[in-house]
C-alpha cells in the first residue's frame, strides 16, 4: 500500500458528461501529480500541485483542469468527455516540490471509460 | 523540453533468460529513478541513481548510470515470471520536474 489514496476505483459515463476524480496524498506529503495512462502506453503527466499552488503543467487538455485543497487532497475535473479520454488515471505524491531525488509514490488509479 | 527515451518498448522473454531496457535522455540527468508496474497495477519505485558511472543491484536486478548521466540500464538475470511488468525510467535534470520514459514492456514465458 502506498499510501495514496484514489477514488473512485472505476468509472463509466457518456461522452459530454463530467466527471471529478479525487487523490489524497501520502501523509506529509505537499505535492499531487496526475497522470494519465491510455491502453498499454505509457504516462502522460498531466499536472502538479505543491502546497495548495500549481507547480508544473504538462499535456493538460482544456477541459481538464484541476486544484489541490487546503486539506492536500486534490481533484481532477474532467469535462466534455470524449472516447479517447478513456483510460487509467493516476495520482502521485512526494515530500517536496518535485525536483530534486523526491520519490513518487502512486495511488492505485482512477479506469475512466467513456461510452 | 527533456525527453527521456526508452528502448525497446516490448521484450518477450523466456523464462531464465536475461533482459535489459535502456534509458536515454537529450539532456545531463541529475539523478534518475526507476519504476515498476505490475500488470492491472500502479507505478512503484524501485531505484533512485545519483553519481556518474554508479551501479547498484537489487538481487537479480542490475542498475547503471551513464558516466556523462545521460543514459541507464536495467538489467534483468535469469527472468522469471515474477518479473512480468512494465518497467519506466524517468529523469530529472536541475530546475525541471522528473520525466517518466515511455516504458519497456516485459513478458515472461513460463
Amino acid at each position: 500500500d502506498s499510501g495514496v489514496t484514489q477514488t473512485p476505483k472505476h468509472l463509466i459515463t457518456a461522452t459530454g458528461q463530467r466527471v471529478t476524480l479525487r487523490c489524497s496524498p501520502r501523509s506529509g506529503d505537499l505535492s499531487v501529480y496526475w497522470y494519465q495512462q491510455s491502453l498499454d502506453q505509457g504516462l502522460q503527466f498531466l499536472i502538479q500541485y505543491y502546497n495548495g499552488e500549481e507547480r508544473a503543467k504538462g499535456n493538460i487538455l482544456e477541459r481538464f483542469s484541476a486544484q489541490q485543497f487546503p486539506d492536500l487532497h486534490s481533484e481532477l475535473n474532467l469535462s466534455s468527455l470524449e472516447l479517447g479520454d478513456s483510460a487509467l488515471y493516476f495520482c502521485a505524491s512526494s515530500v517536496g516540490r518535485g525536483g530534486g531525488q523526491n520519490i513518487q509514490y502512486f495511488g492505485a488509479g482512477t479506469r475512466l471509460s467513456v461510452l | 523540453g527533456q525527453q527521456v527515451m526508452q528502448i525497446p518498448q516490448y521484450q518477450h522473454v523466456q523464462e531464465g533468460e536475461d533482459f535489459t531496457t535502456y534509458c536515454n535522455s537529450s539532456t545531463t540527468l541529475s539523478n534518475i529513478q526507476w519504476y515498476k508496474q505490475r500488470p492491472g497495477g500502479h507505478p512503484v519505485f524501485l531505484i533512485q541513481l545519483v553519481k556518474s558511472g554508479e551501479v547498484k543491484k537489487q538481487k537479480r536486478l542490475t542498475f547503471q548510470f551513464g558516466e556523462a548521466k545521460k543514459n541507464s540500464s536495467l538489467h534483468i538475470t535469469a527472468t522469471q515470471t515474477t518479473d512480468v511488468g512494465t518497467y519506466f525510467c524517468a529523469g530529472h535534470v536541475s530546475g525541471s520536474r522528473l520525466t517518466f520514459g515511455e516504458g519497456t514492456q516485459l513478458t515472461v514465458n513460463p
